[in-house]
C-alpha cells in the first residue's frame, strides 16, 4: 500500500489477556517507530527499530511490552498481561532514513482493556 | 532532555483569519529538527511543516510557516487564511539529528476554526 498500515483498527481485550498490534511501514522505509497516545495527550514514544534491531526501546514502559521486526519490514507490538491503562491508540510511523526526514504515521490502533 | 511545551490547550479562530500556534522547545544538542503535525478528527497524523536548527530561514509549506526564534527556543507554526478543514489538532515536536532519534511531541492545541 502507499502509507502505513496497522492492524486492527481496534481491538477490545479483558484484563490480563495478551494483544498483538501490527504495523506495514511504507516499502522502503528502513527506520520504524511505535507510538503511544492516550486520550487528550501528545504521542508518547514506546520504540524505534533501525532495519531488525530496536535501537531505542527507553519508551516501553515494562516488560509486559515487546516489539519484533523480524524482517525489518513489518512490525508487531506485543502487550502481555493487558492492563485498563494499557488502553490507548498505538500509532505506527516509518521514515526513509533514520537522521533525517519526516515520520509517515498510520492511522493507528485502538486499544481498550476492560 | 528534550522537551516540548505547548502552552495552549485550546484555540478558537474565526475562518479567513490567521492563526499562531505556540511551541517552545528545550534542549541542549546545537543540531535538531523541529516539525508540525496535524491530528484531524479521523486521528491520522499529517505532516506539515519541517525547520533544522542550522536553516537560515523560516520554513514555509503552503498556508503554513514556521516563525523558529532559535534564541528564545521557539518555533510557532502560522496558518494563514484559515479555512473551516484547518480544525484539528496540531502538534509541535522535536528531534535531535544525532544520537536519540526519537521524535518528541508537546501536548498539542485543539484548534477550531469558525464559520
Amino acid at each position: 500500500g502507499a502509507g502505513v498500515s496497522q492492524t486492527p483498527s481496534n481491538k477490545v481485550t479483558e484484563k490480563g489477556k495478551y494483544v498483538e498490534l501490527r504495523c506495514d511501514p511504507i516499502s522502503g522505509h528502513t527506520a520504524l517507530y511505535w507510538y503511544r497516545q492516550s486520550l487528550g495527550q501528545g504521542p508518547e514514544f514506546l520504540i524505534y527499530f533501525q532495519g531488525t534491531g530496536a535501537a531505542d526501546d527507553s519508551g516501553l514502559p515494562n516488560d509486559r511490552f515487546f516489539a519484533v521486526r523480524p524482517e525489518g519490514s513489518v512490525s508487531t507490538l506485543k502487550i502481555q498481561r493487558t492492563e485498563r491503562g494499557d488502553s490507548a491508540v498505538y500509532l505506527c510511523a516509518s521514515s526513509l532514513a533514520v537522521n533525517t526526514g519526516e515520520l509517515f504515521f498510520g492511522e493507528g490502533s485502538r486499544l481498550t482493556v476492560l | 532532555a528534550q522537551k516540548i511545551t505547548q502552552t495552549q490547550p485550546g484555540m478558537f479562530v474565526q475562518e479567513k483569519e490567521a492563526v499562531t500556534l505556540d511551541c517552545t522547545y528545550d534542549t541542549s544538542d546545537p543540531s535538531y529538527g523541529l516539525f508540525w503535525y496535524k491530528q484531524p478528527s479521523s486521528g491520522e497524523m499529517i505532516f506539515l511543516i519541517y525547520q533544522g536548527s542550522y536553516d537560515q530561514q523560516n520554513a514555509t509549506e503552503g498556508r503554513y510557516s514556521l516563525n523558529f526564534q532559535k534564541a528564545r527556543k521557539s518555533a510557532n507554526l502560522v496558518i494563514s487564511a484559515s479555512q473551516l478543514g484547518d480544525s484539528a489538532m496540531y502538534f509541535c515536536a522535536m528531534r535531535i539529528i544525532q544520537g536519540a532519534q526519537k521524535l518528541v511531541f508537546g501536548q498539542g492545541t485543539r484548534l477550531t476554526i469558525n464559520p
